[in-house]
């Protein structure tokens, strides 16, 4: 079975400050790994994925993530953080064979506060 | 492209009644998948449909069920609707359906169960 832990469910930072949201996966198969953005009453809108072509994976909005096998971790960062960067980030795994292959196994979610 | 779109984007039923929402997916994508968001539970998978198949379903009762048109359309329906099925119904549209395909998602309908 497959599943996904992001540590801490709040993250504040300061604008031109790094941000890092944390993200564990469990998986049993080799995972595909996604980063989510949402904000206040809209869908998901994706910031990156991570499909065993490059460990390291930049998305947009200047973020990207890091997928390191031996941790199970695919952390997100971003060098400089901007107010608009503050949203709700969810991180999600799926299965890249098999009949369960597409369902998405989200993390909690952490919201990210910036301040000016 | 136009993005996914859905329809009704706010719905207020009373318990013990039926709802149908609706999906469609940008154009050219034959996957369809249905998800719920709560507070409590998060975002939780029901279901996926793939040229009118459902090839996956979540852990979810019976009373959701959805269904997939010729036009890769979808609509989710929920019956005997319960004050716990209140929740954010996002849907997500994909081009073959791999695991590694962006799911690119639509604004969702807010259901509210009273």
């Amino acid at each position: 079975a497959q599943s996904v832990t992001q540590l801490g469910s709040h993250v504040s930072v300061s604008e031109g400050a790094l941000v890092l949201l944390r993200c564990n996966y469990s998986s049993s198969v080799p995972p595909y790994l996604f980063w989510y953005v949402q904000y206040p009453n809209q869908g998901l809108q994706l910031l990156l994925k991570y499909t065993s072509a490059a460990t390291l994976v930049k998305g947009i909005n200047g973020f990207e993530a890091e997928f390191k096998k031996s941790e199970t971790s695919f952390h997100l960062t971003k060098p400089s953080a901007h107010m608009s960067d503050a949203a709700e980030y969810f991180c999600a795994v799926s299965a890249n064979y098999g009949g369960s292959q597409g369902n998405l196994i989200f993390g909690k979610g952490t919201k990210l506060s910036v301040k000016p | 492209k136009a993005g996914v779109t859905q329809t009704p984007r706010y719905l207020i039923k009373t318990r013990g009644q039926q709802v149908t929402l609706s999906c469609s997916p940008i154009s050219g994508h034959r996957s369809v998948s249905w998800y719920q968001q709560t507070p409590g539970q998060g975002l939780q998978f029901l279901f996926e449909y793939f040229s009118e198949t459902q090839r996956n379903k979540g852990n979810f009762p019976g009373r959701f069920s959805g269904r997939q048109f010729s036009n890769s359309r979808s609509e989710m329906n929920v019956s005997t609707l319960e004050l716990g099925d209140s929740a954010l119904y996002l849907c997500a549209s994909r081009s073959q359906g791999g695991g590694g395909d962006e799911q690119y998602f639509g604004p969702g309908t807010r259901l509210t169960v009273t």
